[in-house]
């Protein structure tokens, strides 16, 4: 089945600064990689998502960067703001539809 | 607001004790999914439903059944938990579209579940 690793575990930065979180996966037949933010007391929300026939996409601060060949896929948020603060969560997925999960990210942005 | 809820917010429960959980949708969509999130351990898929048929059973213990009357409601009933069972419970929900992948999936806010 599909493995998804995440790092850093944990991430503190300076408000202002750039954020880079990365994963890796291992199987090719993925196609999806969406990233979802957590806050304290709430379920995952969605924040971005690329398929497999993009390489780059971005939202305003945030940019996702999907490398198919070497199966490794990475989250940018620029500008970083206190309300950044929250764990993060890679996901990869397949055409059965099922999503393996990262083990998180706990962002922390110093005002 | 995602369009998907989570009843109850908070549950505890001892070990000989039978609750149920509630996950209603408001997206129109055709798939819903149930996760078990603990502090140790990555998001952990639990069941399927598609079209209110269950596809998929990720091994999960027989004290967990799910249940699906419609596309815009899910049920986990549980019985006889495991204090290890403790963790947040996740319904998610999506569109199901064939020939496009991997859908996107909506998350409610969880229901967090003590099991003394």
């Amino acid at each position: 089945g599909e493995n998804v690793e995440q790092h850093p575990s944990t991430l503190s930065v300076q408000e202002g600064d750039s954020a880079v979180i990365k994963c890796t996966y291992s199987d090719s037949a993925s196609n999806y990689f969406p990233w979802y933010k957590q806050e304290l007391g709430k379920g995952p929300q969605l924040i971005i998502d690329i398929r497999s026939n993009v390489g780059e996409k971005k939202d305003q601060r945030i940019a996702v960067t999907l490398n198919k060949t070497a199966k490794h896929f990475s989250l940018h948020i620029t500008e970083t703001q206190p309300e950044d603060s929250a764990v993060y969560f890679c996901a990869a997925g397949d055409a059965g539809n099922m999503l393996t999960f990262g083990g998180g990210t706990r962002l922390m942005v110093k005002p | 607001e995602t369009g998907v809820t989570q009843t109850p917010r908070h549950l505890v429960m001892g070990m000989t004790n039978k609750k149920s959980l509630k996950c209603e949708q408001h997206l129109g969509h055709n798939a819903m999914y149930w996760y078990k999130q603990s502090a140790k351990k990555p998001l952990e898929l639990m069941f399927v439903y598609n079209f209110k048929e269950q596809t998929e059973n990720n091994s999960v213990p027989s004290r967990f059944s799910p249940e699906c009357p419609n596309s815009s409601h899910l049920f986990l009933h549980l019985h006889t938990l495991q204090p290890e069972d403790s963790a947040l419970y996740l319904c998610a929900s999506s569109q199901r579209l064939a020939g496009v992948g991997a859908d996107t999936q909506y998350f409610g806010p969880g229901t967090r579940l003590t099991v003394l």
